[in-house]
């Protein structure tokens, strides 16, 4: 079956760039999301890129897909400490009515 | 515009006991679904439902009931509850021509004791 792996934990410093990965098995993936978490909240869609893309770009977050490695990565540039959240990795899988599988999730934390 | 709300926040229960977590949705969406939230696990799928009248289950479906009688609502039930199945329940809602861009609730903590 499909999986999603990201590393656990992430520490930066206020202002500083921020790069969370992921990597993929489903060669037949369509969409790619990264969802963030705050504290005591649902997933808030971030961002997405559909497979046949490279890199999307959108204000702070840069998002790359390299899909011959099935690496996704999101950036996040100049990051405050509201930044802090857990982000999710997630990818669509194209068995029937596409359903979402999630990584474990990558805990930022942004220090002042 | 409320989004998906989901009921109660929290809930504890004794082994045994069944309950219902609602969850409800305004943006008149066809694709709702249910995770649940494990530490260290990420978020699995437990069912999910294209339209009134049709579920189906996901990843991890045992021990949990599903219905669809409207659009807006789609109601998880636990008919037997056990411990394990002590988690943080996400409900999630999209249109079906993007059902892979999805609006989550807020959550309902449950503590199976």
């Amino acid at each position: 079956g499909e999986d999603v792996e990201q590393s656990l934990f992430l520490s930066v410093r206020e202002g500083d760039s921020s790069v969370i990965n992921c990597t993929y098995t489903d060669s037949s993936s369509t969409y790619l999301y990264w969802y963030k978490q705050e504290p005591g909240a649902g997933l808030q869609l971030l961002t997405y890129i559909f497979s046949n893309m490279d890199m999307k770009q959108d204000q702070r977050l840069t998002v790359l897909l390299n899909k011959k490695d099935k690496h996704l990565s999101l950036r996040i540039a100049d990051t405050q400490t509201g930044d802090s959240a857990i982000y999710f990795c997630a990818e669509s899988s194209t068995s029937g009515y596409s359903t979402l599988t999630f990584g474990k999730g990558t805990m930022l934390l942004v220090s002042p | 515009n409320a989004g998906v709300t989901q009921t109660p926040k929290f809930q504890v229960l004794k082994t045994g006991q069944s309950m219902t977590l609602q969850c409800a949705q305004d943006m008149n969406h066809e694709y709702m679904s249910w995770y649940r939230q494990d530490p260290g696990m990420g978020l699995r799928l437990i069912h999910y439902s294209v339209g009134a009248g049709i579920t189906d289950q996901g990843e991890v479906p045992n021990g949990y009931n599903v219905s669809r009688s409207t659009t807006e609502d789609f109601p998880l039930r636990l008919l037997s509850a056990a411990p394990s199945q002590t988690s943080v329940y996400f409900c999630a809602s999209s249109t079906l021509e993007r059902n892979t861009e999805a609006f989550f609730g807020q959550g309902t903590r449950l503590t199976v004791v």
